[in-house]
C-alpha cells in the first residue's frame, strides 16, 4: 500500500521569501506519479505541480518547484517569492501508474506573513 | 467554461435521510471520483468510475452509493447506513489514470 507523510502540520514564511514543504512517501511500485495540491480557504483543490517518477528532472511551474529524490522517497515543494495568495493547505499525493486512486498526506498549513 | 460543478455548496439533512450530491463535468474526462475530507485530514476515496455504467469502491465506500449513467455525471448518494456522514465531499475527474486529477468546488454536508 502507498502512504504519504507530511511531517510539518504548519509552516509560515515572510512575504517574498522562499519556503520548502516536506513530503515523504512509501510505495513498492516502480511507476507512479507525485502531486502537490493547494487548498485555499475556499476549499477548492488546485493542482500545483505534477511529477512522473521515471523522470529525473524536477518539475517546475513558475514560482513552484519540487525536489524529487526517488531513492529517499522524498518529494518536497519549494515556493519562491512567496505571495499572500499562496496561503493555503498544501497536500502531497501519489498515484501508482494504472491506478485510479490518489493517496494523500495529512497536509501542511502555510501562512504568509506580510 | 470547462470544469467540474458540484451542487449544492452546503447541504443539511436530518439523520436517517438519504441525500444525493451532484457532480457534473464538461471536460470530456473518462474517469470521475468522489473523495471525502474530514477536518484536519487529507482526502479519502469513496468511489471511482473509469467509464459509463462502471464504478469501483474506494477505501471508504460503506454507506455510500453512486451511478454513472452519463459520462458527464457522477452523483453520490449518502445513505442512512453511513455512520458519520458530516464531512466535505469533493468530486474530481481525470482524462486518464495518472494524468492530472481536477477537483470540483466541493459540497459541505451536515447531518444532525
Amino acid at each position: 500500500a502507498q502512504t504519504v507523510t507530511q511531517s510539518q502540520p504548519e509552516m509560515s514564511v515572510q512575504e517574498a521569501e522562499t519556503v520548502t514543504l516536506s513530503c515523504t512517501y512509501d510505495t513498492s511500485e516502480s511507476d507512479y506519479y507525485l502531486f502537490w495540491y493547494k487548498q485555499p480557504p475556499s476549499r477548492q483543490m488546485i493542482l500545483v505541480i505534477r511529477q512522473e517518477a521515471y523522470k529525473q528532472q524536477n518539475a517546475t511551474e513558475n514560482r513552484f518547484s519540487v525536489n524529487f529524490q526517488k531513492a529517499a522517497k522524498s518529494f518536497s515543494l519549494k515556493i519562491s517569492d512567496s505571495q499572500l495568495g499562496d496561503a493555503a493547505m498544501y497536500f502531497c499525493a501519489t498515484m501508482k501508474q494504472g491506478a485510479q486512486k490518489l493517496v494523500f498526506g495529512q497536509g501542511t498549513r502555510l501562512t504568509i506573513n506580510p | 467554461d470547462g470544469g467540474i460543478t458540484q451542487s449544492p455548496k452546503y447541504l443539511f439533512r436530518k439523520e436517517g435521510q438519504n441525500v444525493t450530491l451532484s457532480c457534473e463535468q464538461n471536460l470530456n474526462h473518462d474517469a470521475m471520483y468522489w473523495y471525502r475530507q474530514d477536518p484536519g485530514q487529507g482526502l479519502r476515496l469513496i468511489y471511482y468510475s473509469q467509464i459509463v455504467n462502471d464504478f469501483q469502491k474506494g477505501d471508504i465506500a460503506e454507506g455510500y452509493s453512486v451511478s454513472r449513467e452519463k459520462k458527464e455525471s457522477f452523483p453520490l448518494t449518502v445513505t442512512s447506513a453511513q455512520k458519520n456522514p458530516t464531512a466535505f465531499y469533493l468530486c474530481a475527474s481525470s482524462l486518464t489514470p495518472g494524468l492530472a486529477v481536477f477537483f470540483g468546488p466541493g459540497t459541505r454536508l451536515t447531518v444532525t
